[in-house]
């Protein structure tokens, strides 16, 4: 298994560009997670999905905008990149059909780095 | 708000000495409490967790302690190895907005010096 993956690895947008950050993952878990991760400021949560089509917010939602099409990939996008938003983004996954509690584990993926000039 | 503060935030070692980070939680509901290793350049690994009905758990040369009255937990390395070195995150799980979730510590940068 791969676990989760996520594309690109890095990526640098000008102000008022878009681009969408792809997780992948094939544990054939229920939920997943995008975070972003500042210096000194730990992960934080953007927005969360508990099954597929479902999306809600996290702690930092503003500027972003998530879909979840297919139960295996979780998708975030940006609309009008900001220079506030230059970060390191992490998809994680937890929680295997059989079990549905999103207590579970969560499994991280190696992380985007987006820089927004 | 609900929050997870996490100390030191950077800790040096000599290589074989114990590494010991603490982290305390604000909400009593919180029963669930993983610590991640994350690697320059990697994403955050589970390396052990804890559920608020254990006071301890162990593996091999780590272990995590919870009390809960007092709302703190705290991660214990062991005979530490160069390996060892990473940011570590402790997280508990709780409910806050409207959802469960994991709140993250922010993070303690371990340095273990041969």
């Amino acid at each position: 298994n791969a676990g989760v993956t996520q594309t690109p690895k890095f990526r640098v947008l000008k102000t008022g560009q878009s681009m969408t950050l792809l997780c992948a993952q094939d544990m054939n878990h229920e939920y997943m997670y995008w975070y972003r991760q500042d210096p000194g400021m730990g992960l934080r949560l953007i927005h969360y999905s508990v099954g597929e089509g479902t999306t809600a917010k996290g702690e930092v939602p503003d500027g972003y905008n998530v879909s979840r099409l297919k139960k295996q990939n979780f998708l975030l996008g940006l609309e009008s990149a900001a220079p506030s938003q230059t970060s390191v983004y992490f998809c994680a996954s937890s929680g295997e059909t059989i079990r549905r509690s999103n207590t579970d584990t969560q499994y991280f993926g190696p992380g985007t780095r987006l820089t927004v000039l | 708000g609900e929050n997870v503060e996490q100390h030191p935030s950077t800790l040096s070692v000599q290589e074989g000495d114990s590494a010991v980070i603490k982290c305390t939680y604000s909400d009593s509901a919180s029963n669930y409490f993983p610590w991640y290793k994350q690697e320059l350049g990697k994403g955050p690994q589970l390396i052990i967790d804890i559920r608020s009905n254990v006071g301890e758990k162990k593996d091999q040369r780590i272990a995590v302690t919870l009390n809960k009255t007092a709302k703190h937990f705290s991660l214990h390395i062991t005979e530490t190895q160069p390996e060892d070195s990473a940011v570590y995150f402790c997280a508990a799980f709780m409910f806050s907005g409207g959802y469960n979730k994991l709140i993250f510590g922010a993070g303690t940068r371990l340095a273990v010096h041969p």
